[in-house]
C-alpha cells in the first residue's frame, strides 16, 4: 500500500517567518502534486514536480521533488496572512485515476 | 459558472432519510470523481467515472451509490447513512487521468451531517 506521510499536521506562524513542509514516502512516484484548500472551499492545485530533483517557484512559494521521486518539499518565504489554508500533497502511483494523499498540513499565518 | 458546482453546500440528514448529491462540470473533462475528506485524514477516493462509464475499485459502504448520466453530471446518492459518515463530499474533474500529470478541478464540496 502506498502512502504519503505529510508533515507538520499544524503550524502556525507570524507574517514574515519562513516555513517548510514534508511529504515523505517509501514509494516512488512519477508525479506530485501540491493543492492548497481554504476553507468552505476545495483543493486548488499550485504546482506539479515531474523529475527527480525539480525544483519549481509560484512567488514566495517553492517546491521540490526528491532526486528519487519519494519525497517533496514547499518552502514559503516571509509567510502572509493570505497563505492561510491547508496545503496537500498528492502523488501519481500506480494506479489510473487514484492519487496517493497526504493527510495535510494546516497552516495558519497570523498578522 | 464555476469550473466545478455542487450542490447542496450544506445537508443534515437522518439516518433513515434518502438524499443526493449533485455534481456538475463546465469544463468538458472526462472523468469525475466523488471524494470523501475528514478532518486530519488523507482523501478517500470513493468513485471515478471516464466517459461516464465507472472505473477504479474502491470499497465503498452502499449505502453510498453513484451516478453518471452524461460526462458533464454526477450525482451521489445517500441511504441508511451512519454517523460516521460524516464529512466534506467533494466532486472533482479532470480532463485525463492524474497519473498522467492532469490537475483534479474541485468542487467546493457537500458538508454532510448525520445525526
Amino acid at each position: 500500500t502506498q502512502l504519503l506521510e505529510q508533515s507538520p499536521q499544524f503550524l502556525s506562524i507570524q507574517e514574515g517567518e519562513n516555513l517548510t513542509v514534508y511529504c515523505n514516502s517509501s514509494s516512488v512516484f512519477s508525479s506530485l502534486q501540491w493543492y492548497r484548500q481554504e476553507p468552505g472551499e476545495g483543493p486548488v492545485l499550485l504546482v506539479t514536480v515531474v523529475t527527480g530533483g525539480e525544483v519549481k517557484k509560484l512567488k514566495r512559494l517553492t517546491f521540490q521533488f526528491g532526486d528519487a521521486r519519494k519525497d517533496s518539499s514547499l518552502h514559503i518565504t516571509a509567510a502572509q496572512p493570505g497563505d492561510t489554508g491547508l496545503y496537500l500533497c498528492a502523488g501519481a502511483g500506480d494506479s489510473n485515476y487514484q492519487l496517493i494523499w497526504g493527510a495535510g498540513t494546516k497552516l495558519i499565518i497570523k498578522p | 459558472e464555476t469550473g466545478v458546482t455542487q450542490t447542496p453546500r450544506h445537508l443534515v440528514m437522518g439516518m433513515t432519510n434518502k438524499k443526493s448529491l449533485k455534481c456538475e462540470q463546465h469544463l468538458g473533462h472526462n472523468a469525475m470523481y466523488w471524494y470523501k475528506q475528514s478532518a486530519k485524514k488523507p482523501l478517500e477516493l470513493m468513485f471515478v467515472y471516464s466517459l461516464e462509464e465507472r472505473v477504479e475499485n474502491n470499497s465503498v459502504p452502499s449505502r453510498f451509490s453513484p451516478e453518471c448520466p452524461n460526462s458533464s453530471h454526477l450525482f451521489l446518492h445517500l441511504h441508511t447513512l451512519q454517523p460516521e459518515d460524516s464529512a466534506l463530499y467533494l466532486c472533482a474533474s479532470s480532463q485525463d487521468r492524474p497519473t498522467k500529470n492532469e490537475k483534479l478541478f474541485f468542487g467546493s464540496g457537500t458538508q454532510l451531517s448525520v445525526l
